[in-house]
């Protein structure tokens, strides 16, 4: 079973610009997370979808960043303008229902390493 | 404010012993506990958990014990082994609703 994809695996930017970010989630996985792990720091979530909806974008900077799930498959997490402070691993992980009242094992892509220069 | 909380950003044992890795949080509410392992370069995998009604699970080399009255969850692996050298993440969670994880502990697991 394929795993969870993502790219690119690194990016180097300057501040202001723009920057998106890819994944592909393991092949009938209801649920995906965006999250992002700061340097010395544990992932934090970001935002989370079921299908194509929004479960839980709370923690999500919506002034610069957004992330889509047209079709309830694959996601594109976009930062725009990037900050210094925005220098981290965006991480994008799937599970397969979701929201089931119960705790679903969550499957980690290996990651986009983004420096903001 | 960090609600689950790793204070060991590292650890060394000699392989063979007993590797414990700590955890403390603060939100009453939490109600699952997970521990991660991450490689460089890769992303974190599942390791074991834990529900709020359980003290201790266990599944091979690696039990999770919680602690409720202290709000304390640990991870023991025995025996460790090299390729057990990785980050660990506790992380919890609120009736199945987002994981909050802790900052990480690298363990280093030496020949």
């Amino acid at each position: 079973e394929a795993g969870v994809a993502q790219s690119p695996r690194y990016k180097i930017i300057e501040k202001r610009q723009s920057v998106a970010f890819w994944c592909n989630p393991i092949s009938g996985h209801a649920t995906l997370y965006w999250y992002q792990q700061i340097l010395g720091q544990g992932p934090k979530l970001l935002i989370q979808f079921q299908n194509n909806g929004v479960v839980d974008d709370s923690q999500l900077p919506k002034d610069r960043f957004s992330a889509e799930r047209l079709k309830g498959v694959d996601s594109t997490l976009k930062i725009q303008p990037a900050k210094l402070e925005d220098s981290a691993v965006y991480l994008c992980a799937s599970s397969l229902l979701g929201g089931a009242g119960f705790q679903e094992t969550q499957y980690f892509g290996p990651g986009t390493r983004l420096l903001v220069l | 404010d960090q609600q689950v909380k790793q204070n060991s950003p590292s650890l060394s044992v000699q392989e063979g012993r007993i590797s414990i890795l700590n955890c403390d949080y603060t939100n009453s509410m939490f109600d699952y506990f997970l521990w991660y392992k991450k490689y460089p370069a890769e992303g974190p995998t599942f390791l074991i958990s834990i529900s709020s009604i359980k003290d201790k699970n266990e599944d091979g080399r690696f039990t999770v014990f919680l602690n409720k009255s202290a709000k304390h969850l640990s991870l023991h692996i025995v025996p460790s082994q090299p390729g057990d050298s990785a980050v660990y993440f506790c992380a919890a969670s609120v009736s199945a609703r987002q994981l909050t994880f802790g900052s990480g502990t690298q363990l280093t697991v030496l020949p």
